[in-house]
């Protein structure tokens, strides 16, 4: 099974360009989740979707919008990306809100 | 602002010794987890202990939960050089999705 697919794995971008990071689970899972992770910061979430047609807000979601585009799908979007959105983001899935997530393994972002 | 804490940031220890991490958050809770992350890897689930629950096992894992202190800790048994990752508490809390701390970085030599 694969499970949680991020793509790309990796992405340069110049300040001011925009880019979606896409995210797919075959799991069946409700729930979705977009966190960011930096070093010494450990993961910090940016948007989450308890189940399809819902999504809210978490710790740092300015500067970033999010789509979840059915149950499968939960994309991540920079409308104009600037150095400080350099980081590791990883999507994750869970069957509700309040079990275990599963997480893909990351996509690498750099904004010059 | 992060809900769980952990310490210490960082550990060494060798092979078949034990390692015991500690995480402490500041809210009630419904559930606490752990989590471990190889490098450039996602991170994978380890357990999760509910807020009625005190102590969990999972193999060579021993998870506690103490609600008055507001803290949890990680013993891994018998460490071993594959075990050498970070680990991670997160807190889910009603509202809202599970919020993570900083994590542990583990290096276990042989």
């Amino acid at each position: 099974n694969a499970g949680v697919t991020q793509t790309p794995k990796f992405q340069v971008l110049k300040t001011g360009q925009s880019m979606t990071l896409q995210c797919a689970q075959d799991m069946n899972h409700n729930s979705m989740y977009w966190y960011r992770q930096d070093p010494g910061m450990g993961l910090r979430l940016i948007y989450y979707s308890a189940s399809e047609g819902t999504t809210d807000k978490g710790e740092v979601p300015n500067g970033y919008n999010v789509s979840r585009l059915n149950k499968r799908e939960f994309s991540l979007r920079l409308e104009s990306a600037a150095p400080s959105q350099t980081s590791v983001y990883f999507c994750a899935s869970s069957a509700r809100r309040d079990t275990p997530l599963h997480f893909g393994n990351g996509t690498r972002l750099t904004v010059t | 602002s992060q809900q769980g804490e952990e310490d210490p940031q960082a550990l060494s220890i060798q092979e078949g010794e034990n390692a015991t991490m500690n995480c402490s958050y500041k809210t009630s809770i419904n559930n606490l987890q752990w989590y471990r992350q190889n490098s450039g890897r996602g991170l994978v689930h380890l357990i999760l202990i509910r807020s009625n629950e005190r102590e969990k096992h999972s193999g060579r894992l021993r998870v506690t939960l103490d609600t008055s202190k507001k803290s949890s800790s990680l013993l891994i048994t018998a460490s071993r050089a594959a075990d050498t990752a970070s680990y991670f508490c997160a807190t889910d809390k009603s509202g809202t999705a599970l919020i993570f701390g900083k994590g542990t970085t583990l290096s276990v030599s042989s």
